[in-house]
Parts: structure tokens; sequence; C-alpha cells
């Protein structure tokens, strides 16, 4: 069965760097594009960030553009997203989700892992 | 970016009771519109895409319909294990969005 796994959360200060990954089992991984999806706590749902099949693009909010990376590797069927310049407003679990559709993303989201929380603070 | 409006935010319901959510988008979608199930403390689960297609292993109480900006989710006999906050999502347009959430609760 499809899985996903993040880790890598944790307490950050402020302008601090984090990196968090998402391993994926029980698909063909290297077809499939991957996103995140952040929730502050208390709060709704907000896409992050998506990397194509062969991570040969990344496309971000705009809230986090230049300052969060997205990357892949396909050996390891593993995503991972580099947080830097944290600010307090990225404190939310951090989930990566599976694009419904192989290779041109759908932006349609079918299987989610089970969260990792961020908590940006001093 | 497109808006979505759930409602209403929040509900109360009996077990057995026929529930409906309304998802209502800014401009027209088609048919890409999804909706998640959401538990306390765990992640969210898909439902419903392409606006009334169940996602496998999805209890046939759930059902979804509508197009272009007007959309429900129908939940035909709440069963214990559906009081949940439910999402809508658009993908229609770049980038996807997401309603603000429908509570269910026990009445």
């Amino acid at each position: 069965q499809v899985q996903l796994a993040e880790s890598g959360g944790g307490v950050v200060q402020p302008g601090r760097s984090l990196e968090l990954s998402c391993a994926a089992s029980g698909f063909t991984f290297s077809t499939y594009g991957i996103h995140w999806v952040r929730q502050a706590p208390g709060k709704g749902l907000e896409w992050v960030a998506f990397i194509s099949y062969d991570g040969s693009n990344g496309y971000y909010a705009d809230f986090v553009k230049g300052r969060f990376t997205i990357s892949r590797d396909n050996s390891k069927n593993t995503i991972y997203l580099q947080l830097n310049s944290l600010r307090g407003e990225d404190t939310a679990v951090y989930y990566c989700a599976k694009d419904r559709i192989t290779l041109a993303p759908l932006y349609s989201f079918d299987y989610w892992g089970q969260g990792t929380l961020v908590t940006v603070s001093s | 970016d497109i808006q979505m409006t759930q409602s209403p935010s929040s509900l109360s319901a009996s077990v057995g009771d026929r529930v409906t959510i309304t998802c209502r988008a800014s401009q027209g979608i088609s048919n890409y519109l999804a909706w998640f199930q959401q538990k306390p403390g765990k992640a969210p689960k898909s439902l419903i895409y392409a606006a009334s297609s169940v996602q496998s292993e999805v209890p046939s109480r759930f059902s979804g319909s509508g197009s272009g900006t007007d959309f429900t989710l129908t939940i035909s006999s709440l069963q214990p294990e559906d009081f949940a906050t439910y999402y809508c999502q658009q993908y229609d347009s770049y980038p996807p969005t997401f309603g603000g959430g429908t509570k269910v609760e026990i009445k």
C-alpha cells in the first residue's frame, strides 16, 4: 500500500534553517510528482510546493519563494524540503502528499503522510 | 488565486442524519474539485476527486456533486467515525487552494 512518512521537524529559531524529508513506498515513486502542504496550528490547509516526477521542475507558493527549496532522490524514494530564513508564521505541520496522476502534475492529492511539526520560536 | 468558501463552518448532527456541506469557488473550476476528511491530530484523507468520483475504499455513504462554481459533499447517513473536519480543494488553477473547512460535531 502507498505510504509516505515525513521526518525532520522540530523547534528552530527565527532566521534559521531546517530540512524535512518524506520517504515513500508502495508505488512507482519515480513516475509521480509530490507536494508539500502545511497546516498552522488550528488553521486550514495551505499548499507549499511541488516537485515533478524527475525532479526537473519545482513550483512554490508565493509566500515561500526564495526561502524553501524542494528536491528529490529517486534512488532513495525520498523528497526533501529545505526551509531557510524561517519565520514564526512558518510554524505548522508539514505534510507530503502524492499527486494523483503520473508524470504531468494535476495538483490533486490522493495519499498523504502523517506530517511533521515545525515550530519556529526563539 | 481562486478563493474557496465552505459553508457552514461547523454543524452539529446526529448519527444517521443526512449531512450536506457546500463549497463555492470564486470563479469556475469545471469539475476540478476534491474533498478531504481530517480527524484531530491526523493527516487529511482523500474522499472525493473530480467533484463526484469516490476515492477507493471510501464508504458509499459519501458522495459529491457540482460543477463550475458550486459543489456539495453529502454524507447520506452519518456514522460515529464521520465526525471530523472536511475540506474542499480546487485544482483547476495554479496554485491549488483549499476551503476553510467544515467541522462536523456530534449533536
